[in-house]
């Protein structure tokens, strides 16, 4: 069975300064997997994904992640916070399938510091 | 790039009325289609797969009587909530997938009362 943990519900970084959320998986199979970003009363939209080939995964809004099969994570990074970072973000993993269902995270909620 | 909306996009209703909630791919066609619940300020929970032409999977813990799910055609799937309860009181957002990901719908918020 699939799963993911992200390290931290919640977390507060200052205005400017580097993003940094865990993301750990758990999969039998070469996993796909997935950043999720949530507004409040929002639906999903999809930061960034790693499917095959590069491990260095580049999404948008100046958001990146790297695939690293040995630590099993999927870390999410920005170099720079901005105030309209601040949302809760998701970490998903799906076995690779096109039709398969995908596994979320317990979110990490973001805080930007003024 | 593909669009998957969902109507209503908010409901309240009395106890003990059943809610039904609409998926629909609009410019493309999904043979499976996902639904999710979340509580406030929690994850997203797998509910079921929604299979055009069969039926749902539901994953554990789900009741199937409850949740009624009905995949009709390739662009619609409903999710039928019945003798809805406080309790049932949820974000719903339902998914299908495109060429290489996953279209997620805007989501649903149900109130009962």
């Amino acid at each position: 069975a699939q799963s993911v943990t992200q390290l931290g519900s919640h977390v507060s970084v200052s205005e400017g300064a580097l993003v940094l959320l865990r993301c750990n998986y758990s999969s039998s199979v070469p996993p796909y997997l997935f950043w999720y970003v949530q507004y409040p009363n929002q639906g999903l939209q999809l930061l960034l994904k790693y499917t095959t080939g590069a491990t260095l995964v580049k999404g948008i809004n100046g958001f990146e992640a790297e695939f690293k099969k040995s630590e099993t994570s999927f870390h999410l990074t920005k170099p720079s916070a901005h105030m309209s970072d601040a949302a809760e973000y998701f970490c998903a993993v799906s076995e690779g399938n096109r039709d398969d269902k995908i596994i979320f995270g317990k979110g990490t909620r973001l805080h930007i510091l003024p | 790039g593909a669009v998957v909306s969902q109507h209503p996009s908010r409901v309240i209703c009395k106890s003990g009325t059943s809610v039904k909630i609409e998926c629909r791919s609009l410019d493309f066609q999904a043979t499976t289609m996902f639904w999710y619940r979340q509580f406030p300020k929690q994850s997203l929970m797998l509910m079921a797969t929604s299979n055009e032409g069969s039926k749902a999977t539901y994953e554990q813990g789900v009741e199937k009587d409850k949740f009624l799910i009905n995949h009709a055609s390739l662009t619609l799937s409903t999710l039928t909530v019945t003798s809805a309860h406080p309790e049932d009181s949820s974000f719903y957002i339902c998914s299908a997938p495109g060429s290489n990901e996953q279209f997620f719908g805007p989501g649903t918020r149900l109130t009962v009362l």
